[in-house]
């Protein structure tokens, strides 16, 4: 195991509902990042904290909404999601922001919206 | 803006043989260039990595190599496993105008070892 858990795994959501996914890492590291991975694209970063602080929001829209209460916790709020945001959401840590090339990435979660 | 591609969507492999996956980046900035590997319902994991300033580096029956001249790296995997196949994608360090870090992923090649 790469030390980052992410909950749920998978995760079936209508468009008009609410749900968070959750990622926690035991590495000690500061900085954290959320992830799309979408059927035949390249990994698509969205967000990045450093030290709790969000430091990149790569024109994410507004439905997904990240939290990042301390450097060991990371959420991802989602409302009113579209169908095309069906993928593998991805969360990772690194030591700090600097050391981005040295990410540890946990197991995803699956989100379908239907 | 910049890519990083792999040639090659799918490669299968006999098992025992060795497997070359191959991945074109276009930013010639980029100092630092890493493999990971994506087995089925995980996150990837870093295999190997390599510095501009180097043309090889050697792991445990993987080799990356790089060629600057024409901005292709290669991942080398010796004696393939059935744990071997899963999807290997490059990534490629670079920074940004803003003076911040990026990593740019490839899309990834789906490698079957094939007992």
């Amino acid at each position: 195991e790469t030390g980052v858990t992410q909950t749920p795994r998978h995760l079936v959501m209508g468009m008009t509902n609410k749900k968070s996914l959750k990622c926690e890492q035991h590495l000690g590291h500061n900085a954290m990042y959320w992830y799309k991975q979408s059927a035949k694209k390249p990994l698509e970063l969205m967000f990045v904290y450093n030290f709790k602080e969000q430091t990149e929001n790569n024109s994410v829209p507004s439905r997904f909404s990240p939290e990042c209460p301390n450097s060991s916790h990371l959420f991802l709020h989602l409302h009113t999601l579209q169908p095309e945001d069906s993928a593998l959401y991805l969360c990772a840590s690194s030591l700090r922001r600097e050391t981005a090339y040295e990410q540890y990435f946990g197991p995803g979660t699956r989100l379908t919206v239907t | 803006g910049e890519s990083v591609g792999l040639h090659l969507p799918t490669l299968s492999v006999q098992e025992g043989d060795n497997s070359i996956i191959n991945c074109a980046y276009s930013n010639s900035a980029s100092d630092y260039f890493i493999w990971y590997k994506q087995e089925s319902g995980k996150g990837p994991q870093f295999i190997i990595d390599i510095r501009s300033n180097m043309d090889k580096r050697q792991g445990q029956r993987v080799t990356v190599l790089l060629n600057k001249t024409v901005k292709h790296l290669s991942l080398q995997i010796a004696a393939t496993q059935p744990g071997d196949s899963a999807v290997y994608f490059c990534a490629e360090k670079w920074i940004s105008n803003f003076g911040n870090e990026k990593l740019t992923f490839g899309t990834g090649t789906r490698l079957t070892i094939i007992p």
